[in-house]
């Protein structure tokens, strides 16, 4: 088992630039989810999936942010057009959920994006 | 809203020593699940334990255990026998139930071990 993998490791970009995050959950996962980590804020759920269908984008900053799941092993944010504000660890994360409840998440090793 | 607050932004322990971390949460849902993710240097997000809030057994998992006190809405991670790779931010988070699935996090606690 691969885990949860993004990419890219690493991303820096000049703002006004759209940039485009890479997600393939785990495999048999039905759940897939994006946070961002800041100092500030911490970590910070902006969408979650289930079964391929956003359930809760409520976490989204605003329009610039979109994110897609077109089939069960990938999934993609973006920022269009960045902004050095968007500065961040992105991660995406899934899981099993069933009615036994919350197993937790297995996350993948994050984006670092920065925005200069 | 649910919250989940960890009181103590640094702790640092001796090697071989035991620690513990705190946790605290609020939420309105009686059915419910805990959780303690550490994150090292290498910045990958690792599950350590959860805890079911129906089970009055506190779970563990190997030298990790925790202390879930249901009423006062507290969560402590204790880690025996320290050792130099526990060394890393450690975040407390609630699943507050309702099948909702989302998982809410506290802002951390960086635990140093001293060799």
């Amino acid at each position: 088992d691969a885990g949860v993998i993004q990419s890219p490791r690493h991303e820096v970009t000049e703002m006004g630039q759209e940039v485009t995050l890479r997600c393939k959950p785990i495999s048999g996962h039905n759940s897939l989810f994006w946070y961002r980590q800041t100092m500030m804020r911490g970590l910070e759920l902006l969408i979650y999936f289930n079964n391929n269908v956003p359930i809760d984008d409520s976490g989204m900053p605003e329009d610039r942010f979109s994110a897609k799941m077109p089939n069960a092993s990938f999934s993609t944010l973006k920022i269009q057009p960045s902004e050095p504000r968007d500065s961040a660890v992105y991660f995406c994360a899934s899981s099993f959920l069933s009615g036994t409840g919350n197993v937790g998440y297995t996350f993948g090793s994050g984006t670092r994006l920065t925005v200069v | 809203a649910q919250t989940v607050t960890q009181s103590q932004p640094e702790m640092s322990v001796q090697e071989a020593e035991t620690v513990t971390l705190s946790c605290t949460y609020d939420t309105s849902e009686s059915d419910y699940y805990l959780f303690w993710y550490k994150q090292p240097p290498s910045r990958q997000m690792i599950l350590v334990i959860r805890q079911e809030a129906y089970k009055q057994q506190n779970a563990t998992e190997n030298r990790f255990s925790v202390n879930f006190q249901k009423a006062a809405k507290s969560f402590s991670l204790k880690i025996s026998d320290s050792q130099l790779g526990d060394a890393a931010m450690y975040f407390c988070a609630l699943d507050s139930g309702a099948g909702s699935y989302q998982l809410t996090f506290g802002k951390g606690t960086k635990l140093s071990v001293i060799p």
